[in-house]
């Protein structure tokens, strides 16, 4: 099975700051990656797959990096609506299914 | 626009069967393209993939859950549908519904949720 760790569980940052989250895979995944925003009470969003596609209608300020074991989620310059949970999710050809990280939450500092 | 809507008893007691809906609209269970899949999340806590199934019947479920889950699909009611047996407290959680897209990508197809149900909340307590 593999396990997908996301770091830090909770990352501080003012408004206009640059975040950067971490997702790292247990066994290479490729770029079988994809990360999700969630807002309390509402189903988290996707907003990029293939590790670094972003998805319809997500804003430029979004991006994702990394193959293999490392991934990194970036917003450049973090808005207002941006504070939320994010989680990381891979996908494995056997068995098959999805694991998703544990989350990081990104808090107004 | 796709969208995906879940229903069913919002409580459920312990030792008995949960059992959800997710009806489709603008777009179809029948497509090819996509697989069915229901994800659940435990107030406070993080996302649990349950399963996935497509057009065809064929399923895919957590191995966690695989022995007390069972996923269907109806395509004349545009619709699939989540049961799953012996449930305890531990089951109390947000239950959604999502269509899993496949894109291509090095090393084959990347799999990744792009529409999702608003979710509904199932608590198991008798």
């Amino acid at each position: 099975e593999i396990v997908m760790t996301q770091s830090p569980a909770t990352l501080s940052v003012s408004p206009g700051e640059r975040a950067t989250l971490s997702c790292r895979a247990s066994q290479s995944v490729s770029s079988n990656l994809a990360w999700y925003q969630q807002k309390p009470g509402q189903a988290p969003r996707l907003l990029i797959y293939g590790a670094s596609t972003r998805a319809t209608g997500i804003p430029a300020r979004f991006s994702g990096s990394g193959s293999g074991t490392e991934f990194t989620l970036t917003i450049s310059s973090l808005q207002s609506e941006d504070f939320a949970v994010y989680y990381c999710q891979q996908y494995n050809n056997w068995p098959p299914g999805l694991t998703f990280g544990g989350g990081t939450k990104v808090e107004i500092k | 626009q796709v969208q995906l809507q879940e229903s069913g008893p919002g409580l459920v007691k312990p030792s008995e069967t949960l059992s959800l809906t997710c009806t489709v609209s603008g777009g179809s269970v029948s497509s090819g393209s996509y697989y069915w899949s229901w994800i659940r999340q435990p107030p406070g806590k993080g996302l649990e993939w349950i399963g996935y199934i497509y057009y065809s019947g064929s399923t895919n479920y957590n191995p966690s859950l695989k022995s007390r889950v069972t996923i269907s699909v109806d395509t004349s009611k545009n619709q699939f549908s989540l049961k799953l047996s012996s449930v305890t407290a531990a089951d109390t959680a947000v239950y959604y519904c999502a269509r899993v897209m496949w894109s291509p990508c090095s090393g084959g197809s990347c799999y990744s949720l792009d529409y999702w149900g608003q979710g509904t909340l199932v608590t198991v307590s008798s």
